[in-house]
């Protein structure tokens, strides 16, 4: 069982924006704003594109957003494409012994 | 260009040992703590051992505590990771992480993993 809780998976369509939220506690989201996100497409490696709540990497679409609610982090993703159909992960800082707490992953379908 | 090159994956029987390396370039190596991350064919995400910039200091998750070792060796720019009495539950793709798993400041590179297949 993942420390931070996700969605098992979210649908959406081209053009419309789809929001994926990150539930963790005290110990991580709630006290910290050290939150990343993850993609992954099938078979490849995991690609950084929100570090620090709400900070994008160079190169990364601007169409990706994040933000922090108390213990809830949240992804936004506008204007869907075809493309960003793949998983998404949150992960954290955490005060316990852990060098990190991973979300169970949501899968984003692009109809 | 910062790149992570995770070796040593395949195919091993049940209770045999397996080890990975994993060369890294384009960044100062010797300076970042790094880290082993695997995960299970359908599954998400689980770190498995986490090693600090000058090796001397060394994590694990009780779930591998006492099969699974990490190691690095800074002269090469390598990191290793031992896996002994291998289980069908070891089988994913391991991939070598550097810097931080929750990607502080951006600082977070990850390699393009490596298969490992326990099975007689």
């Amino acid at each position: 069982q993942s420390a931070l809780t996700q969605i098992a998976s979210v649908s959406g369509s081209p053009g419309q924006s789809i929001t994926i939220s990150c539930i963790g506690t005290s110990s991580d989201i709630g006290n910290y704003n050290a939150v990343a996100w993850l993609q992954q497409h099938p078979g490849k490696a995991p690609k950084l594109i929100i570090f620090d709540v709400n900070n994008r990497p160079s190169g990364v679409s601007n169409r990706f957003s994040g933000s922090k609610s108390g213990n809830t982090a949240s992804l936004t993703i506008s204007g869907l494409q075809a493309e960003d159909e793949a998983d998404y992960y949150c992960t954290s800082y955490t005060s316990t012994t852990e060098p990190v707490v991973f979300g169970g992953g949501t899968r984003l379908n692009v109809l | 260009q910062i790149q992570l090159v995770e070796s040593g994956g395949g195919v091993v029987q049940p209770g045999r040992s397996l080890r990975l390396s994993c060369g890294a370039s384009g960044f100062s190596f010797s300076s970042y703590s790094m880290y082993w991350v695997r995960q299970a064919p359908g599954k998400g995400l689980e770190w498995v051992a986490a090693i600090s910039y000058d090796g001397l200091d060394k994590f694990y998750p009780d779930s591998v505590k006492g099969r699974l070792t990490i190691s690095r060796d800074n002269s090469k720019n390598t990191l290793s990771l031992l896996i002994t009495s291998l289980r069908p539950e070891d089988t994913a793709v391991y991939f070598c992480v550097g810097a931080g798993l929750y990607c502080g400041s951006g600082r977070c590179w990850w390699g393009q993993g490596a298969l490992v297949t326990v099975s007689s």
